[in-house]
């Protein structure tokens, strides 16, 4: 499977800030994902992100809060943007196969204070 | 709406024993399933991945499939205190949703020593 890199692994924000997490493949991929874990839950998909378009959100997301860029099939970004403490939460990248398996980053572990 | 639903647990099982985890799904049109393993503070890793009605077996795990029923099941045998861990269940989001999973909210299982 791909090596997925998440930068940063963890941070501490403030009320207001955005904050930028790159996700990093080692290998050409076709479907890339975010997805959001908040403490205690489960995984929730945030939005598919397209390779030179724009991304396709679930519902209850929304790009003004969540832009995300794919310039390539290597790489992608979610931004966080105008925090509050309900986005404390865990975001990971991941990549699925032609076969629907689904492999994730480390994760960004994101406080909002 | 779309729904994978878990026992949250706490399963505790003693170590040598089998470990039994269940999962129901609402979306017929699912065709995939799929078994993660999260430790706490990681990122979800898959374990494995059942199709076809029926029993797949992989080392100490079996994952048990029945589309009647709409039920998923996931046994591991000879269970070891390093099995200590959340497993999340999750479905393919139905047809043309290619790699979108929607993921249970998790059983939490402790094997004791």
């Amino acid at each position: 499977s791909a090596v997925i890199s998440q930068k940063p692994s963890r941070d501490i924000c403030q009320r207001g800030t955005s904050l930028t997490i790159q996700c990093q493949v080692d290998s050409q991929v076709t479907m890339m994902f975010w997805y959001r874990q908040q403490p205690g839950q489960s995984l929730t998909l945030i939005a598919t992100a397209n390779q030179g378009s724009e991304a396709t959100y679930e519902s209850g997301f929304v790009i003004d809060k969540f832009p995300i860029s794919r310039p390539n099939l290597t790489f992608s970004t979610l931004t966080v943007s105008n925090m509050s403490p309900e986005d404390s939460s865990i975001y990971l990248c991941s990549v699925g196969t032609v076969s629907g398996e689904l492999f994730f980053g480390e994760g960004s572990r994101l406080t909002v204070l | 709406q779309k729904e994978v639903e878990q026992n949250s647990g706490p399963l505790s099982v003693p170590e040598g024993a089998i470990a039994s985890l269940n999962c129901t799904y609402s979306d017929r049109g699912s065709q995939s399933f799929f078994w993660y393993r999260q430790y706490s503070g990681k990122s979800p890793e898959l374990i494995m991945f059942i199709y076809s009605n029926g029993d797949k077996e992989d080392g100490r795990f079996t994952a048990q499939l029945n589309k009647a029923s709409q039920y998923v099941s996931l046994l591991i045998r000879d269970s070891q205190p390093s099995d200590s861990a959340t497993y999340l269940c999750a479905a393919e989001g139905g047809y043309n949703q290619g790699g979108k999973l929607i993921f249970g909210q998790g059983t939490e299982l402790s094997v004791k020593p």
